[in-house]
């Protein structure tokens, strides 16, 4: 991909209300799209892939995403979030002919009580 | 299954000398390892991709000779930051793609937090 945004820096939401994390990518070929969480001072995560079928995908701990590609999004989503939910949260990106992955910048997603 | 590792977990070195983290896949085997640096509220930068057996490929700005890369084995990766400085302290992270052919995903290290004083 040659590039991932994410529009949003940060997301403050309470706790059981619903939520959804924005991704949108360019690039001029078939990709392969992920999204990651991150804890403080640890590695990544995978929540959830999109290769290929089903424009909507389901991931771990709730959050489901949906591949749309006139849109170029791969928007994350979750009906109720919990505290613990509250993490970084990345979109990424591969070519299909590429090995290394293209990152947004990140969301911070805050679940207050 | 798919777990990378990483170590140090976090290391303080003096401006000047050399620090070496190593990057392990711990159940599978992986051709191709990938270093990436993180900045504090920032996302993932990829410095370079690692090549069991054969010579790093490192992304446009990153110095070679700075962070040197060696894949010795099918298993571990290792990154040595030369002559470090303060503006090498960072949070670095490694990544494995396993060779069984089946997975599109990367498996993350836990990261290691490079400080140097």
């Amino acid at each position: 991909a040659q590039s991932v945004t994410q529009l949003d820096s940060q997301v403050p939401v309470f706790e059981e209300a619903p939520v959804e994390l924005r991704c949108n990518y360019s690039s001029s070929v078939s990709v392969y799209l992920f999204w990651y969480v991150q804890y403080p001072n640890q590695g990544l995560q995978l929540l959830l892939k999109y290769l290929s079928g089903s424009t909507l995908v389901k991931g771990i701990n709730g959050f489901e995403a949906e591949f749309n590609k006139s849109q170029t999004s791969f928007h994350l989503r979750k009906p109720s979030v919990h505290i613990s939910d509250t993490a970084e949260y990345f979109c990424a990106a591969r070519d299909t002919g590429r090995r290394a992955l293209t990152f947004g910048s990140g969301t911070r997603l805050q679940v207050q009580p | 299954g798919a777990v990378v590792s990483q170590h140090p977990s976090w290391v303080i070195c003096k401006s000047g000398t050399s620090v070496k983290i190593e990057c392990r896949s711990l159940d599978f085997q992986a051709t191709t390892m990938f270093w990436y640096r993180q900045f504090p509220k920032q996302s993932l930068m990829l410095m370079a991709t690692s090549n069991e057996g054969s010579k790093a490929t490192y992304e446009q700005g990153v110095e070679k000779d700075k962070f040197l890369i060696n894949h010795a084995s099918l298993t571990l990766s290792t990154l040595t930051v030369t002559s470090a400085h303060p503006e090498d302290s960072s949070f670095y992270i490694c990544s494995a793609r396993s060779d069984d052919g089946k997975s599109y995903e990367q498996y993350f290290g836990p990261g290691t937090r490079l400080t140097v004083t």
